[in-house]
């Protein structure tokens, strides 16, 4: 079945710094990676995804690269704000029938002003 | 405004008092999940329905049902819900063949 870990609980960077958030995964069969953001007391919300046949897509400050030797997924927020302090996870999507998100352990970002 | 929109945003219950969550949609979307999320915990499937056909996770406990009687309605039933059923329920929706899916803002369930 899917595993998918992160590697650090908490990241904690200064206001205007490049953040990086890790995340390794067991299931090659995987279509879909997703990482998603997760404010206190909120749902979780879509960032960005990439598909398994690509390694690297980019957002609006947002980069994600994928890593499929090493079954590595990262997320790259360029100049972190004080917004974007949150939890994140990753997620890998199984499919048959519906993409369904199976969702990683998670990473606290705290991001001081 | 507030696509998938789950009530009541707390709810308190007694052990072993049956309780009801709730979730609504405005997306038309046919796919809907109900995720468990303890603290510090990543979220959890429990199940999901692709319109109408119901798709039950193998380590779901039986005390955990589910019904969706129309395409924008969903709802989570604990039957008897004990103190390790404390967590934050979390509803999602998408478009089968989309990437993308859609949470509300949970209902944090406190069991007495």
């Amino acid at each position: 079945g899917e595993s998918v870990g992160l590697h650090l609980p908490t990241l904690s960077v200064q206001e205007g710094d490049n953040s990086i958030i890790n995340c390794a995964y067991s299931n090659s069969a995987s279509d879909y990676f997703i990482w998603y953001k997760q404010e206190s007391g909120k749902g979780p919300q879509f960032i960005i995804d990439i598909r398994s046949n690509m390694d690297k897509r980019q957002g609006q400050r947002v980069t994600v690269l994928l890593n499929k030797t090493v079954k590595h997924l990262s997320l790259q927020i360029a100049a972190t704000q004080p917004g974007d302090s949150a939890v994140y996870f990753c997620a890998v999507l199984r499919s048959g029938g519906s993409y369904i998100p199976t969702f990683g352990r998670g990473t606290s970002l705290i991001v001081h002003p | 405004d507030a696509m998938v929109i789950q009530n009541p945003r707390y709810q308190v219950t007694q052990f072993g008092k049956p309780v009801t969550l709730s979730c609504s949609q405005t997306l038309n979307h046919n796919v809907m999940y109900w995720y468990q999320q303890k603290s510090s915990q990543a979220p959890k499937l429990l199940f999901h329905y692709y319109d109408k056909d119901f798709n039950n996770e193998a380590d779901t406990p039986d005390n955990f049902q589910s019904r969706r009687p129309n395409t924008s309605f969903c709802f989570l039933d604990i039957r008897s819900p004990g103190l390790g059923d404390a967590a934050m329920y979390l509803c999602a929706t998408s478009r089968g063949d989309n990437t993308e899916a859609f949470f509300g803002q949970g209902t944090r369930l406190t069991v007495v």
